[in-house]
């Protein structure tokens, strides 16, 4: 099975950084690629699909890309409601595994 | 709206079963796969499985196959996870998720269930 390893695995930055977390595919899984927000106590939420196209209603200040078998997100502008715990998910195929999750704080 | 609701929480003893359901609403059920995630509390998201509603068709993550069951009722609209031979490490919160549409392009999940709590405690 294809393994996704998400780094890192925390980070902690300010209101108005520019915050990146990276997911590595070990297989080419083209673009199929997802971004999930899930904010404390809550239940996932799809933010980017096909690797780098926002879900309508997600702002503009997130972003995705990548191809293959390396991926990045971004936050620009970290917001205080950001605050969340992020992950990736492969689902070109079977099994659609998640990255181990990428938890933001705001410093 | 596009929604899924699943049942309530369940506490259970290691050994018993428990069954899941998630039922949809505001679209077609048979149009689109069900996916079943698993948290631990505390950890990170684990995809169980697939169901296709329109024929029962199922693929199971393989640290499930054999104590998994994912059913259908399209009578209902309800899909069902069952777990037997319960552990205490399948406590967990339990999603169903709505998947690609059937004979569509592969698609991320887009509309989840509020979770089933299982806690699995002797």
């Amino acid at each position: 099975d294809i393994q996704m390893t998400q780094s890192p695995s925390s980070l902690s930055a300010s209101v108005g950084d520019r915050v990146t977390i990276t997911c590595r595919a070990s297989q080419d899984i083209k673009n199929y690629l997802a971004w999930y927000q899930q904010k404390p106590g809550k239940v996932p939420n799809l933010l980017i699909y096909a690797a780098s196209t926002l879900q309508p209603g997600v702002p503009s200040r997130f972003s995705g890309s990548g191809s293959g078998t390396d991926f990045t997100f971004a936050i620009n502008s970290l917001q205080a409601e950001d605050v969340a715990t992020y992950y990736c998910q492969k689902y070109d195929d079977a099994p659609r595994t998640f990255g181990q999750g990428t938890k933001v704080e705001i410093k | 709206q596009v929604q899924l609701v699943q049942s309530g929480a369940e506490v259970k003893t290691p050994g018993d079963s428990v069954k899941v359901s998630c039922k949809a609403s505001g679209y077609t059920f048979t149009d689109y796969y069900v996916h079943w995630v698993r948290q631990a509390p505390g950890q990170g998201l684990e995809w169980m499985g697939w169901i296709k509603p329109n024929n029962g068709d199922t693929k199971y993550e393989q640290r499930f196959q054999g104590r998994v069951t994912l059913t259908r009722d399209t009578s209902t609209r309800t899909t069902f996870m069952e777990v037997t031979i319960l552990r205490s490490d399948d406590t967990a919160l339990y999603y169903c998720a709505r998947g690609s549409r059937v004979g569509g392009p592969r698609s991320a999940s887009d509309i989840w269930g509020q979770g089933t709590m299982v806690t699995v405690s002797s």
